[in-house]
């Protein structure tokens, strides 16, 4: 069964980095992911597809702060330089055939 | 500028219906699949359902398939999710995400409350 898994919280200081991370269940080590941000009471924005080779593609408007990395099943979200609009859930989201589409339970992610 | 907006929620009692539209702009609508993710209150996200661009292909989460119908106008840019048999459980705001495999754009959301 296609599971990511995600810590439900983080947590950094303004103008610091934080590496959030989505774990793929195993078997499934070689999916793809998307990150996506959602700042409180809005909807979710497109952050960036990642591959399990770290390459990754960023949607449009996206600061270059953020950035995706891979290591094995681990996919990784670094932001750098956090600002207090960063503060928000982000979700990793995978697919696959017969199973569709998966999100990760999400992490909260305060800039303190 | 892609835009989505959704629209057609709203309060219903347990067992009721609704029909949720989401109106797509900025692109060429008939190009891509579309889909319906939910968020429950406090909770995370949930795919429901996802249409191909042509509408051949449609799918549907377990815990709404016999319930929840999805549909799209490509001649009006767009979307539906007709839902029956309404549960509490499935209050909700309810998105529409372009996308195949991964969403790269969203709607701001409609509420969904499902309450006697």
């Amino acid at each position: 069964q296609l599971v990511l898994t995600q810590s439900p919280s983080a947590s950094a200081s303004l103008g610091a980095s934080v590496k959030l991370t989505c774990t793929l269940s195993s078997g499934h080590s070689s999916y793809a992911i998307a990150w996506h941000q959602q700042q409180p009471e809005k909807g979710p924005r497109y952050l960036m597809k990642l591959n399990s080779d770290g390459s990754h593609s960023k949607g449009d408007g996206i600061p270059d702060r953020f950035s995706g990395s891979s290591s094995g099943a681990e996919r990784y979200l670094t932001i750098s330089s956090l600002q207090s609009e960063d503060e928000a859930d982000y979700y990793c989201q995978t697919w696959g055939t017969g199973i569709h589409w998966v999100f990760g339970g999400g992490t909260k992610l305060t800039v303190l | 500028e892609v835009q989505l907006v959704e629209s057609g929620g709203g309060l219903v009692k347990p067992g009721g219906s609704l029909r949720l539209s989401c109106a797509a702009s900025g692109f060429t609508f008939s190009s891509y699949s579309m889909n319906w993710v939910r968020q429950a209150p406090g909770k995370g996200l949930e795919w429901v359902s996802s249409i191909s661009s042509s509408s051949s292909y449609i799918y549907y989460a377990d815990s709404v398939k016999g319930r929840f119908t999805i549909s799209r106008d490509n001649a009006k840019n767009s979307l539906y999710l007709q839902m029956n048999s309404l549960r509490a459980e499935d209050t909700a705001v309810y998105y529409c995400a372009r996308g195949t495999y991964y969403y790269d754009s969203w709607g701001q959301g409609t509420l969904v409350t499902v309450s006697s």
